[in-house]
């Protein structure tokens, strides 16, 4: 079975320019969470959805920051404009139950370097 | 406010020795889940162990064991026998219900990075 599948894997833009990672979660599962992971503040959750509907975005750094799911197969992380200080593993995962009382699958990540 | 302390940063050790990783939480909740994660140098987040806060036996796959102690709010993990392929880090993650009452988002540690040496 596919697992959570994210894209691109890497990505290097220049300050300023807008950025969208992508998430398709594993069929079925319900919940889906976006981290960010940073060697300063180590994972962090960002934004969390349960069937589509955004539940906590209190994550979210500022306004720059949008993150969307439209459908159960499909999310969106998108930071417009990027700065240099977003350079980060983005990791989108999912999980079969609301919020925390499952296992979370996570993807293999997006790692973002703005110059 | 809920917080997941992992005081030691890294841990250097020789294969075939035993190591206890450390995990402490703090939260207001009676009802709350553990987890630890293993991230190895590839990058991936991998699940290990889920334990919820009415069940403190203590659990043991292989290797790998797990010791939950509510009275210390810790979550320890150890692997017998280290081997190279361990060599990762080791992240503890604790959830608790949200506002809805029945999910909540998952806080993890700084994490412990294990270096298993031949």
């Amino acid at each position: 079975d596919a697992g959570v599948i994210q894209s691109p894997r890497h990505e290097v833009t220049e300050m300023g320019q807008e950025v969208t990672l992508r998430c398709k979660p594993i069929s079925g599962h319900n919940s889906l969470f976006w981290y960010r992971q940073t060697m300063m503040r180590g994972l962090e959750l960002l934004i969390y959805f349960n069937n589509n509907v955004p539940i906590d975005d209190s994550g979210m750094p500022e306004d720059r920051f949008s993150a969307k799911m439209p459908n159960a197969s499909f999310s969106t992380l998108k930071i417009q404009p990027s700065e240099p200080r977003d350079s980060a593993v983005y990791f989108c995962a999912s999980s079969w139950a609301r919020g925390f009382t499952g296992e979370l699958f996570f993807g293999e990540g997006s790692r973002l370097t703005v110059l | 406010a809920q917080k997941v302390t992992q005081a030691q940063t890294e841990i250097s050790v020789v294969e075939k020795e035993d190591v206890t990783l450390d995990c402490v939480y703090e939260t207001r909740d009676t009802t709350y889940y553990l987890f630890w994660y293993k991230q190895p140098p590839s990058g991936e987040l991998v699940f290990l162990i889920r334990r919820n806060s009415f069940d403190e036996q203590n659990e043991i796959s292989g290797r790998y064991s797990w010791n939950f102690q509510k009275s210390t709010s810790s979550f320890n993990f150890t692997i017998t026998a280290s081997q190279v392929v361990d060599s990762a880090v080791y992240f503890c993650a604790l959830s608790e219900l949200d506002r809805y009452n029945q999910g909540g988002k998952l806080i993890f540690g700084q994490g412990t990075e294990l270096s298993v040496k031949p």
